[in-house]
């Protein structure tokens, strides 16, 4: 089955700084990623998603990178806020089929 | 509220009990899932509907999970004779055929077996 893993599980900024969190996955065939954002008991929330056929998508402070070559994603937040201290999950799919997620990446921004 | 709701949010239950949770998920989605996850992990699919049919379910499902979505709106999952691995946040999800891709999360319900 598909295979979603993320670089780091920790990553600490500082209020103001960009953040870069990083996501490799397994499955070439996949088409559609998503970002979620999801804070302590709470269900994901949608941040940001990219088609297989881009590279690069822009949102309000966030930015996420598609490297197809390497199986690479990324999500870049422009200057960081402490409301964005959260577990990141990125996640992909294939056609209309099932997202599937990796172990996710705490960030804590540090005031 | 448009959102996916979720009911209950904790539940706490003895080993052997049966539970069953509620989600209602958005009403224009004729797509709704079901995702478990445990603490540090992501979710991991369980099972989807599409209106009321059930077109998928994990190897997660064991004989003691069971989901229905009887008239294509809300869905229920039930767990039968709770061990306490089934500890974990139970998540559904709505999604719209044709309406991209992604979908929208509840909150949860959060399950312990003691």
């Amino acid at each position: 089955g598909e295979s979603v893993g993320l670089h780091l599980p920790t990553l600490s900024v500082q209020e103001g700084d960009n953040s870069i969190i990083n996501c490799a996955y397994s499955n070439s065939a996949s088409d559609y990623f998503i970002w979620y954002k999801q804070e302590s008991g709470k269900g994901p929330q949608f941040i940001i998603d990219i088609r297989s056929n881009m590279d690069k998508r822009q949102g309000q402070r966030v930015t996420v990178l598609l490297n197809k070559t390497v199986k690479h994603l990324s999500l870049q937040i422009a200057a960081t806020q402490p409301g964005d201290s959260a577990v990141y999950f990125c996640a992909e799919q294939t056609g209309a089929n099932n997202l599937f997620f990796g172990t996710g990446t705490r960030l804590t921004v540090i005031p | 509220d448009t959102g996916v709701s979720q009911d209950p949010r904790h539940k706490i239950t003895k080993r052997g009990q049966n539970v069953t949770f509620r989600c209602d998920p958005i009403s224009e989605h004729n797509r709704l899932y079901w995702y478990r996850q445990t603490l540090g992990q992501g979710p991991e699919f369980l099972t989807y509907f599409q209106n009321e049919a059930q077109l998928e379910k994990s190897r997660l499902l064991s004989d003691r999970f069971s989901a229905e979505r009887p008239k294509g709106s809300f869905s229920t999952l039930e767990i039968q004779r709770t061990e306490q691995g089934d500890s974990a946040m139970y998540l559904c999800a709505s999604g719209r055929i044709g309406g991209g891709y992604g979908y929208t999360f509840g909150s949860g319900t959060r399950l312990t077996v003691v």
